[in-house]
């Protein structure tokens, strides 16, 4: 079973612009995680999606949002970039988020705003 | 590779030694716990889980133990080898869908 797959794995983006980040889930899992790494402030919770629905949200500012579709792909933008977005963009995956919660993580997406 | 963290705690075990790693929680009201390791250039890999109404749970070299009344979380290693030089990070689950991670701590395997 292939295992959650993020594209693109680099970007560089330039301050001001807005990026789209995507993620495949493993098949068969609904629910769809992503979270932010930095080295100063470590894994951080960004949103969770599950059918289609965001279930729950950390505190990030408006301009990360996210959406999830019917074949449970998921899609992460952010607007107005800012140097401080520089940043690994990990995302999960899990079959339902209410049982024994094992998520599985793909290798990010390395982000780089200039 | 990416470093995922400059500034991790860092244990240092030799080659065939127990490592253990400690974690601290801050939400008494968890009621599940992970470890997950990550390699350099990687995603987080899952290691094991505990409920909160266990406080210990083998795995194949690993055991997590839970202590609930000081909110400490363990990871055991037996065996240490090479291979398990990475990060590794305690994660607690609330009554929401998300998971908090720790700061995570360095383990360097030395040979």
């Amino acid at each position: 079973k292939a295992g959650v797959t993020q594209t693109p794995r680099y970007l560089i983006k330039t301050r001001g612009q807005q990026v789209t980040l995507s993620c495949s889930p493993i098949s068969g899992h609904r629910s769809v995680s992503w979270y932010q790494q930095t080295p100063g402030q470590g894994l951080q919770f960004l949103f969770e999606y599950f059918s289609e629905t965001q279930r729950n949200k950390g505190n990030f500012p408006g301009r990360f949002s996210g959406r999830q579709f019917s074949n449970s792909r998921s899609e992460m933008n952010v607007s107005t970039l800012e140097l401080g977005d520089s940043a690994l963009y990990l995302c999960a995956s899990s079959l339902d988020g209410s049982g024994s919660y094992e998520q599985y993580f793909g290798p990010g997406t390395r982000l780089t705003v200039t | 590779g990416e470093s995922v963290g400059l500034h991790l705690p860092t244990l240092s075990v030799q080659e065939g030694d127990n490592s253990i790693i400690n974690c601290a929680y801050s939400n008494s009201a968890s009621d599940y716990f992970i470890w997950y390791k990550q390699e350099s250039g990687k995603g987080p890999q899952f290691i094991i889980d505990i409920r909160s109404n266990m406080d210990k749970r083998q795995g194949q070299r690993v055991t997590v133990l839970l202590n609930k009344t000081v909110k400490h979380l363990s990871l055991q290693i037996a065996a240490t080898q090479p291979g398990d030089s990475a990060v590794y990070f305690c994660a607690e689950k609330g009554s929401s869908y998300k998971l908090i991670f720790g700061s995570g701590t360095r383990l360097l395997v030395r040979p």
